[in-house]
């Protein structure tokens, strides 16, 4: 089966950079997507990684190693607003495209001032 | 361009009652998912739709669950009777049919929150 194991929870301060792993176990592999979802919201699409390597999109960025079976999101400049839980995720194998998602558990960011 | 929307936001129901939530995905999106987040667990896949076919359906607990897509538009999922077990957050998302679903992205819903009392 597919699992992704990420830390439950972070805290850092206003202006700093933080650093969430997210490990994987599938059977195949789509790329990596990070989500953030504010409590009470709506996940939303962060960043995607098919390829080893960094992508960055303004203050967040997300690695990923396949021969690590590793990824990362990188926060950076932290502010109050970035306080979410954030969920690293695989496409299910299974399917070319469109199917589903398997997440991690999620990591709540405590950003504090 | 409007958003996924899901209806209600919040359900507080009694052990035995039916609930039926509802979702609305982005218009033209052929991909439409239920996923349901138990407190403080990861987000766990309940069922794909395809337009208005079951794609995938091993993400249902039990026969107490029931999706329906009618014409290929909105989604209503039901849970009769619901169990104490059934309380968390359901989400609902859409993307676009082939190519133009790109990295993986999945459009959410803000979620209903269901409370089985």
């Amino acid at each position: 089966g597919q699992s992704l194991e990420q830390p439950s929870e972070v805290t850092a301060v206003e202006g700093a950079i933080v650093q969430i792993n997210c490990t994987y176990q599938t059977s195949g592999f789509y790329g990596l997507s990070w989500y953030q979802q504010h409590d009470g919201g709506a996940p939303t699409f962060l960043s995607y990684n098919a390829l080893d390597g960094l992508e960055e999109t303004g203050r967040f960025s997300s690695f990923l190693s396949r021969s690590d079976s590793y990824g990362y999101l990188l926060l950076q400049e932290l502010q109050m607003k970035d306080s979410a839980s954030y969920f690293c995720a695989v496409r299910d194998p299974g399917e070319n495209q469109g199917g589903k998602l398997i997440f991690g558990q999620g990591t709540e960011l405590s950003v504090k001032p | 361009e409007a958003g996924v929307t899901q209806f209600p936001s919040h359900s507080v129901i009694e052990k035995g009652q039916t609930v039926t939530l509802r979702c609305d995905p982005i218009s033209g999106h052929d991909n439409l998912y239920w996923y349901r987040r138990v407190m403080g667990k990861e987000i766990k896949f309940l069922l794909h739709f395809v337009k208005e076919s079951k794609q995938d359906e091993s993400g249902m607990p039990n026969n107490r669950f029931l999706a329906e897509r009618t014409g290929g538009t909105y989604s209503t999922l039901k849970v009769q009777p619901a169990e104490l077990e059934d309380s968390g957050v359901y989400f609902c998302a859409s993307s676009p049919a082939g190519e133009r679903s790109r990295y993986n992205e999945q459009f959410f819903g803000p979620g209903t929150r269901l409370t089985v009392l």
